[in-house]
């Protein structure tokens, strides 16, 4: 089955700096790569995704690069703010009729003011 | 509250009693999820529900019941818990159809003692 990695497991940056977060997959038939922030007691949020037919996504300050050829996608999101603050998960999927979404493990952004 | 709704939120329950955690999803969706969120794990997957029928069980054990009467709402019968069994558990939705985005519920945050 699918396997993902993420990392780091935590990052801390100074506002206005930017983040970077990585994940890396083990299904070449997973072509959808959805990112959740999940705020401290809340549920997760979509915040972006994309999908295998494009390399590149952005919306505001956050986009989503995807390497097929070597399996990873990352998140990354400029001139961070304090509210950026969360756990944030990545997921993979193959999607069509195949509902799952393995998820990596997580990383703890923390965005000093 | 619109979107994806669960009660409780908070359950605490011993190891003997039966209980059941309901969700509702208000989004004309028709796949349901129940994950199983704990502490420095990834989020697990642990029963989908598209169009009131079963797609997805991930070895849950039996003491962990799912129903799905209509595409609007999903249930987790538990019985005869374990203390390890504590976690946050999460319903989330998709419209399926080609689209994956999920949309996850505040959670029930379960303690079993």
């Amino acid at each position: 089955g699918e396997n993902v990695e993420q990392h780091p497991s935590t990052l801390s940056v100074q506002e206005g700096d930017s983040a970077v977060i990585k994940c890396t997959y083990s299904d070449s038939a997973s072509n959808y790569f959805p990112w959740y922030k999940q705020e401290l007691g809340k549920r997760p949020q979509l915040i972006i995704d994309i999908r295998s037919n494009v390399g590149e996504k952005k919306d505001q300050r956050i986009a989503v690069t995807l390497n097929k050829t070597a399996k990873h996608f990352s998140l990354h999101i400029t001139e961070t703010q304090p509210e950026d603050s969360a756990v944030y998960f990545c997921a993979a999927s193959r999607g069509g009729s195949n509902y799952k979404l393995t998820f990596g493990k997580g990383t703890l952004l923390t965005v000093n003011p | 509250e619109t979107g994806v709704t669960q009660t409780p939120r908070h359950l605490v329950m011993g190891m003997t009693n039966k209980k059941s955690l309901k969700c509702e999803q208000h989004l004309g969706h028709n796949a349901m999820y129940w994950y199983k969120q704990s502490a420095k794990k990834p989020l697990e997957l642990m029963f989908v529900y598209s169009l009131e029928e079963r797609v997805e069980n991930n070895s849950v054990p039996s003491r962990f019941s799912p129903e799905c009467p209509n595409s609007s709402h999903l249930f987790l019968h538990l019985h005869t818990l374990q203390p390890e069994d504590s976690a946050l558990y999460l319903c989330a939705s998709s419209l399926g159809e080609g689209r994956y985005e999920q949309y996850f519920g505040p959670g029930t945050r379960l303690t079993v003692t």
